[in-house]
């Protein structure tokens, strides 16, 4: 079983400053992990995954995420935010195992906000 | 390329009822996840399709089921409709069922009264 933590529900910043949304996760098993963004009335897009190797992972519109196996924490960063980014975001596992890869556990998702 | 579609957008039913919501792959992929989205809250995993079987299971009573046909669209039935699914359903497709990207469609809005 594996259970996903996004330590912040709403994060509000303004526009142009750096932003982090906290992610930690449980499992007894390797794990891939994903970063989704939610627009209203939207489905989820993938911004970016880590399935091996490097643990730094640039994904699409600026935004990158660090794998820390220690810490069990996948958080998403971004040097620069803009009103465009404002939406819900949301940190999901999977397991490796071939059974059960493809089937996600999502968090309950970070609402960002940006302010001009 | 044709993204994940699924339909109807928005449907509302009784509760006791049954619903059929719909879901187009996106070319070429062979899997197909469901996932059950209530309000303010997160996906949750309610089964997977491969190659027409299914491939795994959430947590969900056995009145959640579902179909994939060979050109790998598919199917969710809900039976005996309660207040509780209410929610965002969520369909997404891969090439394969090991750590491939998953593609999701918009989504079906359902509320039961």
């Amino acid at each position: 079983a594996q259970s996903v933590t996004q330590l912040d529900s709403q994060v509000p910043v303004f526009e142009e400053a750096p932003v982090e949304l906290r992610c930690n996760y449980s499992s007894s098993v390797s794990v891939y992990l994903f970063w989704y963004v939610q627009y209203p009335n939207q489905g989820l897009q993938l911004l970016l995954k880590y399935l091996s190797g490097s643990t730094l992972v640039k994904g699409i519109n600026g935004f990158e995420a660090e794998f820390n196996k220690s810490q069990t924490s996948f958080h998403l960063r971004k040097p620069s935010v803009h009103i465009s980014d404002t939406a819900e975001y949301f940190c999901a596992v999977s397991e490796t195992f071939n059974t059960n890869a493809g089937k996600s556990t999502f968090g309950d998702g970070t609402t960002l906000t940006v302010k001009p | 390329e044709t993204g994940v579609t699924q339909s109807p957008t928005h449907l509302i039913k009784t509760r006791g009822q049954q619903v059929t919501l719909r879901c187009s792959s996106q070319s070429g992929h062979n899997t197909v996840s469901w996932y059950q989205q209530a309000l303010g809250q997160g996906p949750q995993f309610i089964f997977q399709y491969y190659r027409e079987e299914e491939n795994g299971r959430g947590n969900f009573p056995p009145r959640f089921s579902g179909l994939q046909f060979p050109n790998y669209s598919s199917e969710l039935n809900v039976n005996a409709l309660e207040l509780d699914d209410s929610a965002l359903y969520l369909c997404a497709s891969s090439l394969g069922t090991g750590g491939y990207e998953q593609y999701f469609g918009p989504g079906t809005r359902l509320t039961v009264t």
